[in-house]
């Protein structure tokens, strides 16, 4: 069965600052896996996603993550922060063999805070 | 595009109450998800619809809540009788295919649920 693991439930930077969100999966098969961010009072929205193609995935807001294998890991990165990233971010993981599942995994979430 | 729309935004009940969330998925999307979002629980998939058909419920914490989707365009998310641990946002998402591995879910802005 899938899962993901979301090192840190609160990452602070400085506004500017890279931002790091750690995802580590867990998948007998190479699965597809997921970016959500949600804003305060508001459903979650994609932010990116791996599904097999290139292994450094690009995202809105000037998001990307990188995809690599050997460390099970599915990473967000973003060079400079901006007050406006303030959210609650989710890694996600599905399955792609399993065609009759629709469902996705999501992860416990990681709290985005930007210091002036 | 309306996007997903869920009514009522917030409900406060009583314990013991019925309470029924409602959803309008995006037309022409062909799955719908009902989660549920805590701060101790995390974002947790409760149901999920293909065709208008349940697909997985095992989800749904206990009998007392139940979900229907008569047609492509609407779905309810009941809760009979309600207790103060339902207390929570739930969310409703669609997304265009079966296969939703593939596509992105929409996330309505979700059902703020308070149970006294």
């Amino acid at each position: 069965a899938q899962s993901v693991t979301q090192l840190g439930s609160h990452v602070s930077v400085s506004e500017g600052a890279l931002v790091l969100l750690r995802c580590n999966y867990s998948s007998s098969v190479p699965p597809y896996l997921f970016w959500y961010v949600q804003y305060p009072n508001q459903g979650l929205q994609l932010l990116l996603k791996y599904t097999s193609a290139a292994t450094l995935v690009k995202g809105i807001n000037g998001f990307e993550a990188e995809f690599k294998k050997s460390e099970t890991s599915f990473h967000l990165t973003k060079p400079s922060a901006h007050m406006s990233d303030a959210a609650e971010y989710f890694c996600a993981v599905s399955d792609p063999i399993d065609s009759s599942a629709s469902k996705i995994i999501f992860g416990s979430g990681t709290r985005l805070s930007i210091r002036p | 595009d309306a996007g997903v729309i869920q009514s009522p935004r917030h409900e406060v009940t009583e314990m013991g109450q019925e309470v029924t969330l409602r959803c309008k998925p995006i037309s022409g999307h062909n799955s719908l998800f009902w989660y549920r979002q805590t701060m101790m629980r995390g974002l947790e998939l409760l149901i999920y619809f293909n065709n208008n058909v349940p697909i997985d419920d095992s989800g749904m914490p206990e009998d007392r809540f139940s979900a229907k989707m008569p047609n492509a365009s609407f779905s309810t998310l009941k809760i009979q009788p309600s207790e103060p641990r339902d207390s929570a946002v739930y969310f409703c998402a669609s997304t265009p295919s079966p296969w939703g591995l593939l596509y992105e879910q929409y996330f309505g802005p979700g059902t703020r649920l308070t149970v006294t």
